[in-house]
């Protein structure tokens, strides 16, 4: 049974570019939540998606946004990448007031 | 505002010593309080976690106990090993929704 996926695992970006990491939850879960971590710091929550909608949503500004598939299946979206955008950002999935499983994360280089 | 205050920053622990680490909270409405080992270059995973119905939860060597009164809860690692060597984050939930993580501590255990 494959966990959480994220992909890719590694991306470099320009300044001012956009950016689509996406996830695949861990099989049975319908809950998807993404995290940012900076360097040295504790997760940051984004924002949540359950059937396909966003249902809670962290203090991150509108220029993230994100999508949930039919198949539990999410994507976060970064537009007009600044340098402080630079992290790891974690996929966690869950199923209705279960644990949250934490896929491997995507290291965001912002140049 | 940080919800979760955890503590210490880093410790240093022996090889078959006791490793503790520490976490506050100020919203009484989390009612789900997990703790995560994060590898460098990896996403957190699971260790252990609690509701505050109990005082103590163990699982092999991991041990956390839980002060509601207090609004503190604890990591005990027993007869740490150099491969604990990583960094702990708790966490604290309404739900199993978003998670308010600490900021970590980064435990070296020395052989």
């Amino acid at each position: 049974d494959a966990g959480v996926t994220q992909s890719p695992t590694h991306l470099i970006k320009t300044r001012g570019q956009q950016v689509t990491l996406r996830c695949s939850p861990k099989s049975g879960h319908d809950t998807v939540s993404w995290y940012q971590q900076a360097l040295g710091q504790g997760p940051q929550f984004i924002f949540q998606y359950y059937e396909e909608e966003e249902r809670q949503r962290g203090n991150f500004p509108d220029r993230f946004s994100g999508h949930q598939f039919p198949n539990y299946s999410s994507e976060l979206n970064v537009n007009a990448l600044l340098l402080g955008d630079s992290a790891l950002y974690l996929c966690a999935s869950s199923l209705w007031e279960t644990v949250a499983f934490f896929g491997q994360g995507t290291r965001l280089t912002v140049v | 505002q940080q919800q979760v205050k955890q503590s210490p920053q880093s410790l240093i622990v022996q090889k078959g010593g006791i490793s503790i680490i520490n976490c506050a909270y100020e919203n009484t409405a989390f009612d789900y309080f997990p703790w995560y080992q994060q590898f460098p270059g990896k996403g957190p995973a699971l260790l252990i976690a609690i509701r505050p119905d109990v005082s103590e939860k163990k699982e092999g060597r991991f041990t956390i106990s839980f002060n509601k009164s207090a609004k503190q809860f604890s990591l005990h690692i027993m007869d740490s090993q150099p491969g604990d060597s990583a960094t702990y984050f708790c966490a604290a939930s309404i739900s199993g929704n978003q998670f308010y993580f600490g900021t970590g501590t980064s435990l070296t255990v020395i052989p």
